[in-house]
């Protein structure tokens, strides 16, 4: 079963606050991805990856940078956080273009 | 639009008893893959299909491409079955390689 794990689990920060969200996963796979999840709108695609390196504008990207800095790790970077982006982020990983993707646990954020 | 569509948005049922989450799409889909979401609020993988049907115990999923449906049944409901359910899909088309998600199934099951 692959492994993909998220931290922090949970986050407050204020209004313009600088946040940062860590994911890695251990399986080797290539592509990972961020969304968020709200009520009404199902998971949608903030930023994803292909490789170290990499990075590929999502479906709602403003507001957010993302970065990957090897094969395991992509962060995902809220510079200036507003109350809109609270919500439950989740990580996710595959090995290639059509395979499942593997989600984290998720990483509850509240803008205050 | 949305591309995919997911009902019901909220379902009851009594355990012991069954029912059926349906996600139609918009265009043509290459892949479904079902999740729950649990009450600790992790993304569990329940299927990915191409084509066909997959059974896993007390669920069943099939996905018809041409008929841009996907289905997820569930029999013999158990309390922890409870949770929401999402549907997503991955477009028939060269570059694809991201997910598009239905908004998602309430399920609640009670004694």
């Amino acid at each position: 079963e692959a492994a993909v794990t998220q931290s922090p689990r949970n986050k407050v920060t204020v209004t313009g606050g600088n946040v940062t969200l860590s994911c890695r996963q251990t399986n080797s796979h290539n592509y990972m991805y961020w969304y968020r999840q709200d009520t009404g709108h199902g998971l949608r695609l903030i930023h994803y990856s292909y490789g170290a390196g990499n990075l590929q504008i999502g479906d709602v990207p403003d507001g957010y940078k993302a970065t990957r800095t090897t094969q395991e790790d992509f962060f995902l970077l809220l510079e200036l956080a507003s109350p809109s982006q609270t919500s439950l982020y989740f990580c996710a990983s595959s090995d290639a273009r059509g395979d499942t993707q593997y989600f984290g646990p998720g990483t509850r954020l509240l803008v205050l | 639009g949305d591309q995919v569509e997911q009902s019901p948005s909220a379902l009851s049922l009594h355990e012991g008893t069954g029912s059926a989450l349906r996600c139609n799409f918009t265009t043509t889909m290459r892949a479904v893959q079902w999740f729950r979401k649990n009450s600790r609020g992790s993304l569990i993988n329940l299927f990915y299909l191409a084509s066909g049907t997959k059974e896993n115990g007390r669920l069943k999923s099939a996905f018809d491409s041409k008929e841009r449906y996907s289905t997820l049944h569930i029999r013999d409901a158990q309390l922890e079955d409870s949770g929401t359910y999402f549907c997503a899909a991955e477009m028939n088309t060269e570059g694809a390689d991201r997910l598009t998600f239905g908004k998602g199934t309430q399920l609640i099951i009670q004694p």
